[in-house]
């Protein structure tokens, strides 16, 4: 089985200024790692994932978030945050799983990200 | 880019009524559906993972009579809330696989919400 935890319920931060929302698992197989966007009444997007490879991941919109085993850490950052960043933000773990298999995902307790000018 | 709808996005029923929910993958087929339900500032629980042409698993602690699970088709799943009650209410999420490089990836639907009066 694996979890998720995200300590951050609410992380308040100025626009332009850098965020880091932490995202810490626990799982005793190999995984893949995901962030979700949740924008108020929606349903979730994906912003990044981690599958193998390089332990540095990018998005689109300039967030990136980096895989570290030793420390089961899988943080976002973004070193300059828009009003428009404003949203629930979930990390999710699924197990690796052998062709052919979906695998579940469970997610953290999600991070409000709230931008302010 | 893969597309996945929910009807009715928000649905007001009287206790003891039922409701079904549908989740439809709109441009591709999804051999596995999930479906979550999330309660107010807090995360998402996988209630159960539906599979075309076969009973829907559920997580422990999941009534199966309470909510039916039907996969008809590689493009539609239902939730079906029978007999429901005020801590019913919640906004269920579902989301279908599709096969991304070496890994399913999840595609959410925007979220039904429900209030049982």
């Amino acid at each position: 089985a694996q979890s998720v935890t995200q300590l951050d319920s609410q992380v308040p931060v100025f626009e332009e200024a850098p965020v880091e929302l932490r995202c810490n698992y626990s799982s005793s197989v190999s995984v893949y790692l995901f962030w979700y966007v949740q924008y108020p009444n929606q349903g979730l997007q994906l912003l990044l994932k981690y599958l193998s490879g390089s332990t540095l991941v990018e998005s689109i919109n300039g967030f990136e978030a980096e895989f570290n085993k030793s420390q089961t850490s899988f943080h976002l950052r973004k070193p300059s945050v828009h009003i428009s960043d404003t949203a629930e933000y979930f990390c999710a773990v699924s197990a690796k799983t052998p062709p052919g298999t979906a695998s579940k995902l469970t997610f953290g307790t999600g991070t409000r990200l709230q931008v302010t000018l | 880019g893969a597309v996945v709808s929910q009807h009715p996005s928000r649905v007001i029923c009287k206790s003891g009524t039922s409701v079904k929910i549908e989740c439809r993958s709109l441009d591709f087929q999804a051999t596995t559906m999930f479906w979550y339900r999330q309660f107010p500032k807090k995360s998402l629980m996988l209630m159960a993972t539906s599979n075309e042409g076969s009973k829907a698993t559920y997580e422990q602690g999941v009534e199966k009579d309470k909510f039916l699970i039907n996969h008809a088709s590689l493009t539609l799943s239902t939730l079906t809330v029978t007999s429901a009650h005020p801590e019913d209410s919640s906004f269920y999420i579902c989301s279908a696989t599709i096969l991304a490089g070496v890994s399913y990836e999840q595609y959410f639907g925007p979220g039904t919400r429900l209030t049982v009066t």
